[in-house]
């Protein structure tokens, strides 16, 4: 069965640093989407992102926060100065179309920064 | 806006007990309901869905029944396993672009 994948599975990282999250959804899904998830908290919504573009983001998702697809298969989210409020569990999802089609999700990043 | 809640957890339950997680929702139009399971350092699974009124989702012995009157869909397992041991959060896609999560309800199975 197709699934999401995400690379690396852990990262750990110094306040400041720039870091890259990658996934790679699945291959005839045209709609991406990044989530987090706070150590204990719910998931919460960060970006959806179609037709090379960013369709709706949250509140979270700020200027620090960036969306790619630089080629046919992968989808990153660049975190440009990481600060110690963004350690947290990152998922990435896919879907096939967007009304109300279930999202995939993938296994997660789990970023710690220090 | 659109929001799910969740019964609070943890929930403690003996093998071959009757689970039940309560989980309602608000929303404008007709979402479509899931409930995700999040196993102990793993990402979220897709447990089942229902995208409209009174659709039953189902899938591995759990289930859960859109009921649009009471703007519910609690999940259900009739016995549960130790496997099944993990916390469960109940979404809706609200049929613009985002999943709404529940905060996740933590079950523990006791042998």
């Amino acid at each position: 069965e197709p699934e999401v994948t995400q690379t690396p599975s852990h990262q750990v990282t110094q306040m400041g640093q720039e870091v890259i999250l990658r996934c790679v959804p699945i291959s005839n899904h045209l709609y991406f989407y990044w989530y987090r998830q706070i150590l204990g908290q719910k998931v919460e919504f960060l970006v959806s992102f179609y037709n090379n573009e960013i369709s709706e983001k949250s509140e979270i998702f700020d200027d620090q926060f960036s969306v790619e697809r630089p080629d046919g298969s992968n989808f990153t989210l660049k975190i440009r100065s990481t600060k110690l409020e963004d350690s947290a569990m990152y998922f990435c999802a896919s879907s096939e179309t967007l009304y109300q089609e279930t999202q995939y999700f993938g296994p997660g990043t789990r970023l710690l920064v220090l | 806006g659109n929001s799910v809640t969740q019964m609070e957890g943890p929930v403690t339950l003996s093998e071959e007990a009757f689970l039940t997680i309560n989980c309602t929702y608000t929303a404008t139009g007709y979402p479509s309901l899931f409930w995700y399971v999040q196993y102990p350092g793993e990402g979220l699974q897709l447990l089942l869905k229902a995208t409209k009124a009174d659709d039953k989702g189902s899938n591995k012995g759990f289930e859960a029944t859109y009921r649009k009157e009471t703007t519910s869909f609690h999940l259900e397992k009739g016995s549960v396993q130790v496997s099944d041991s993990a916390v469960y959060f109940c979404a809706q896609s609200g049929g613009y672009q985002k999943v709404t999560f529940g905060t996740g309800t933590k079950l523990q199975v006791i042998p």
